[in-house]
């Protein structure tokens, strides 16, 4: 069974760095792209960036570019979703999901982060 | 980048009602958009792929057309489990964009 389990909640102050995590199973991690999805409370879901772990190929939105880090390590079948310098508008649930020929088919269960002074 | 536009960006209709969501692309993306449901609390979830393909397990009364550009999402006869919010994503090349989300409730 195809799994992927992310980190759990994080509550953090403007200016902390932050790196959650997606841990997948029950599939061959390294030759599936892995994504990250953003849904600020109460909004829509904003695409932020995708990584394939085989070779840590990674494309990012226009919208996160630079604003956000993705990595993966393929030996612990784990992604990574990473800020440097947290701001309040980055308190949003974060997803990661496979992409399956573009498709996000499974998701992780989300991790809620908070950031407020 | 391609932008998706959905309209109406919520809307409510009684039990039974024939319920229609459209998908705009900024540029032709050929068929490849995709819709997803995303009931209240949950993960979301493809109902539909290349546009008009229904993902195994979707009841039929979901069904997607277009291409090129404009593209729409139908619920035939909408029941109390389709409350949900409804995004359609393009998949051609990244950035794999969302549309904004079409809340439906119950009338």
């Amino acid at each position: 069974e195809v799994q992927l389990v992310q980190s759990g909640a994080e509550v953090k102050k403007p200016g902390e760095s932050l790196k959650i995590s997606c841990k997948g199973s029950g599939y061959s991690f390294s030759n599936y792209w892995i994504g990250w999805v953003r849904q600020m409370p109460g909004k829509g879901l904003e695409w932020m960036g995708i990584i394939y772990p085989g070779d840590s190929d990674t494309k990012y939105s226009p919208s996160f570019q630079g604003q956000v880090t993705i990595s993966a390590d393929k030996s612990i079948s784990t992604a990574y979703l990473q800020w440097s310098s947290l701001k309040a508008s980055d308190s949003a649930t974060y997803y990661c999901a496979r992409q399956d020929a573009g498709l996000f088919h499974y998701w992780g269960q989300g991790t809620l982060v908070t950031v407020s002074s | 980048d391609i932008q998706m536009t959905q309209s109406p960006s919520s809307l409510s209709a009684s039990v039974g009602d024939r319920v229609t969501i459209a998908c705009r692309a900024s540029q032709g993306i050929s068929n490849y958009l995709a819709w997803y449901q995303q009931q209240p609390g949950k993960v979301p979830k493809v109902l539909i792929y290349a546009a008009s393909t229904l993902q195994s397990g979707v009841p039929s009364r979901f069904s997607g057309s277009g291409s090129g550009t404009d593209f729409t999402l139908t619920i035939s006869s909408l029941q109390p489990e389709d409350v949900a919010t409804y995004y359609c994503q393009k998949y051609n090349s990244a950035p794999l964009t969302f549309g904004g989300g079409t809340k439906v409730e119950i009338k």
